[in-house]
């Protein structure tokens, strides 16, 4: 069974013109994660959001941004994609710290992102 | 500076045999690692991880070691399959109470030979 579910797989967008990637999760986990990941590099954070506090990461363009309107759904935004903002982005949630241990991220399948 | 290294792009493993998956790090301040593998054209898969207080967690043919002193993470993978073979990511987290990063580490790629 699907737990954190990424629409559409794979996405085409031309340049400069604005896309929406989403996310849901039946985890009921509090936080969510977007990072972006190019070729077989480590992924890279983007922003978090802890319930509804966003946490924008200091490196992260303004072309990003992100909403979540309930806690099973995330959106990703890119304002006006650019050949350099193709990747693979994925979508990412957690418990909340206090729980036992520190909770692992569990991943969506990604979202493959072409900029024509 | 790379805070999270893991020195070995690929690795090759016969099947049956132990696989072993190395992870250096340089703050002793992170408190917990986790190994993280990936498939081709899919999202990570949390595979098991280890916290600070501990220097050894088992889970089914995954072990993970922590040595402190080493500032070092190792997987261990016993009997290699072939459906393990896929990049293998440690990645680390700082004790910030409001910050959930996970530091990662640049991958390693694991093929097992039939």
């Amino acid at each position: 069974d699907a737990m954190v579910i990424q629409n559409p797989r794979y996405q085409v967008t031309q340049f400069g013109k604005p896309v929406t990637l989403s996310c849901s999760q039946t985890l009921n986990h509090n936080v969510m994660y977007w990072y972006q990941q190019k070729s077989s590099q480590a992924p890279k954070l983007l922003f978090h959001y802890y319930d509804k506090d966003f946490n924008n990461e200091a490196d992260t363009p303004d072309n990003f941004q992100s909403r979540r309107p309930n806690t099973s759904f995330c959106f990703l935004d890119i304002r006006s994609p650019g050949l350099g903002d193709a990747a693979m982005y994925l979508c990412a949630t957690s418990r909340s710290q206090g729980t036992s241990g520190r909770p692992a991220q569990y991943f969506g399948p990604g979202t493959r992102l072409t900029v024509t | 500076d790379q805070q999270v290294k893991q020195n070995s792009p690929s690795l090759s493993v016969q099947e049956g045999r132990i696989s072993i998956l190395n992870c250096d790090y340089t703050n002793s301040m992170f408190d917990y690692f986790l190994w993280y593998k990936k498939y081709p054209a899919e999202g990570p898969t949390f595979l098991i991880s280890i916290s600070s207080i501990k220097d050894k967690n088992e889970d089914g043919r995954f072990t993970v070691f922590l040595n402190k002193s080493a500032k070092h993470l190792s997987l261990h993978i016993v009997p290699s399959q072939p459906g393990d073979s896929a990049v293998y990511f440690c990645a680390v987290t700082y004790p910030q109470v409001s910050n959930y990063q996970l530091i990662w580490g640049a991958g390693t790629k694991l093929i097992i030979k039939p």
